[in-house]
């Protein structure tokens, strides 16, 4: 069975600041790829960031940026530069045949 | 292009009914697929659809079903509720699934309350 595991229920940054979100999956696919979503209140989830496993180099997306370890099966999420909307539910999901597998969610708290 | 639509918003039904949510994906997707989203259990696959056909089905009980039109619209149905049914129902969309890494693009959600 697919796994994704994120071991911090909770996290929170000074706007500003960086913080990393970790992420560890466990995959039997041979071609895969991961994906870090946002989820804010409203519950609309947003895609952050996507990564191909057959890459080695790390996917950026503006303040966003991945650090992607495939041979620890590792998938964290770096965020520079926090604002007050980056608040919100993250999570980390690996893609199984046509489905996604998400793990538990990181809650990012924001202070000013 | 407008995004992924799903009615109702909220809904609430009576243990032993029925409910059928509905979603409408992106224009041009023909990738459907569904979620369930509780605090216990968090996101779950549901079920996805292409062209009609279900590919790919998570581990529900039969009560759950769903279906896909023509114009590429799913409905999901749930027959006989129970009060753990109570959760966020996620729709997602794509051109031809996440197989290949595609992004899913998710709707705002259906929230069931079962009583």
């Amino acid at each position: 069975a697919q796994t994704v595991t994120q071991s911090q229920p909770e996290m929170s940054v000074q706007e500003a600041e960086t913080v990393t979100l970790s992420c560890t999956y466990d995959t039997s696919e041979s071609d895969y790829y991961l994906f870090w979503y946002k989820q804010p209140p409203s519950r609309q989830m947003i895609l952050v960031i996507r990564q191909e496993a057959y890459k080695q180099q790390n996917a950026t997306e503006n303040r966003f940026s991945v650090n992607f370890q495939k041979a620890a099966k590792s998938f964290s999420l770096k965020i520079s530069d926090s604002q007050l909307g980056d608040a919100a539910m993250y999570f980390c999901a690996s893609n199984s045949g046509y489905a996604l597998n998400f793990g538990k969610g990181t809650s990012l708290l924001v202070t000013p | 292009k407008a995004g992924v639509t799903q009615t109702p918003r909220y809904l609430i039904k009576t243990r032993g009914q029925q409910v059928t949510l509905s979603c409408s994906p992106i224009s041009g997707h023909r990738s459907v697929s569904w979620y369930q989203q509780t605090p216990g259990q968090g996101l779950q696959f549901l079920f996805e659809y292409f062209s009609e056909t279900q590919r790919n089905k998570g581990n529900f009980p039969g009560r759950f079903s769903g279906r896909q039109f023509s114009n590429s619209r799913s409905e999901m149905n749930v027959s006989t509720l129970e009060l753990g049914d109570s959760a966020l129902y996620l729709c997602a969309s794509s051109l031809e699934g996440t197989s290949r890494g595609e992004t899913q693009y998710f709707g705002p959600g259906t929230r069931l309350l079962v009583l």
